[in-house]
């Protein structure tokens, strides 16, 4: 139980073009996802808290018009990477948190971005 | 400010010898304290967590970790390492939002 699937799990594009993420909770409902972004060799840093219905929550620094954030139903939220530079290659994850688990998060596999 | 520090970058650890990983944290309150395993290229796995109550915390594959409040500590222990237990492992705090450490990268020799 429990699982976090993250589509797709690598991502080449070019520089200036769009690239959405997904993020699903297959068998629980999620009423808050986040994302997280890694650098080569770093830890997690947060980039926004995803409410179901609602509008994300983003950390100071992270640009909201540039990570667009959609979690339109209980098992499903979106990033969205709008004109992705080279700067914008990381490794993205999510995680859920399931409807009244309290504070338990399951994270995603993951999503390699390279922008060129 | 909230941070969580894991002093070691990479260990490296014979195989069958016990292990100890670092983990202190700087947070307002007593947060809840979390142990995640990250293998390369994937996402993190939940080793063991501590909200309340007994301050040694059983985990999965082995592992443990004690919470000592007077040294905002929650180090991770296993008696005897295995070499698939390799791995980058976090630490990481808070309540609905989780602050991580920058990670320990442990390395099994034969």
């Amino acid at each position: 139980g429990a699982v976090v699937s993250q589509h797709p799990s690598r991502v080449i594009c070019k520089s200036g073009t769009s690239v959405k993420i997904e993020c699903r909770s297959l068998d629980f409902q999620a009423t808050t996802m986040f994302w997280y972004r890694q650098f080569p060799k770093k830890s997690l840093m947060l980039m926004a808290t995803s409410n179901e219905g609602s509008k994300a929550t983003y950390e100071q620094g992270v640009e909201k018009d540039k990570f667009l954030i959609n979690h339109a139903s209980l098992t499903l939220s979106t990033l969205t990477v709008t004109s992705a530079h080279p700067e914008d290659s990381s490794f993205y994850i999510c995680s859920a948190s399931p409807s009244g688990a309290g504070n338990e998060q399951f994270f995603g596999p993951g999503t390699r971005l390279t922008v060129l | 400010a909230q941070s969580v520090t894991q002093p070691d970058i990479h260990i490296t650890v014979s195989e069958g010898a016990s292990l100890e990983l670092r983990c202190n944290y700087s947070y307002g309150a007593t947060p809840y304290l979390f142990w995640y395993v990250q293998s390369p290229g994937q996402g993190l796995q939940l080793l063991l967590k501590y909200f309340s109550g007994d301050t040694l915390v059983q985990g999965i594959k082995g592992f443990e970790a004690e919470f000592k409040r007077s040294q905002s500590s929650f180090n991770l222990r296993k008696p005897s390492v295995h070499w698939s237990d390799a791995a980058e492992y976090f630490c990481a705090v808070g309540f609905q939002k989780l602050v991580f450490g920058t990670g320990t990268r442990l390395l099994v020799s034969p």
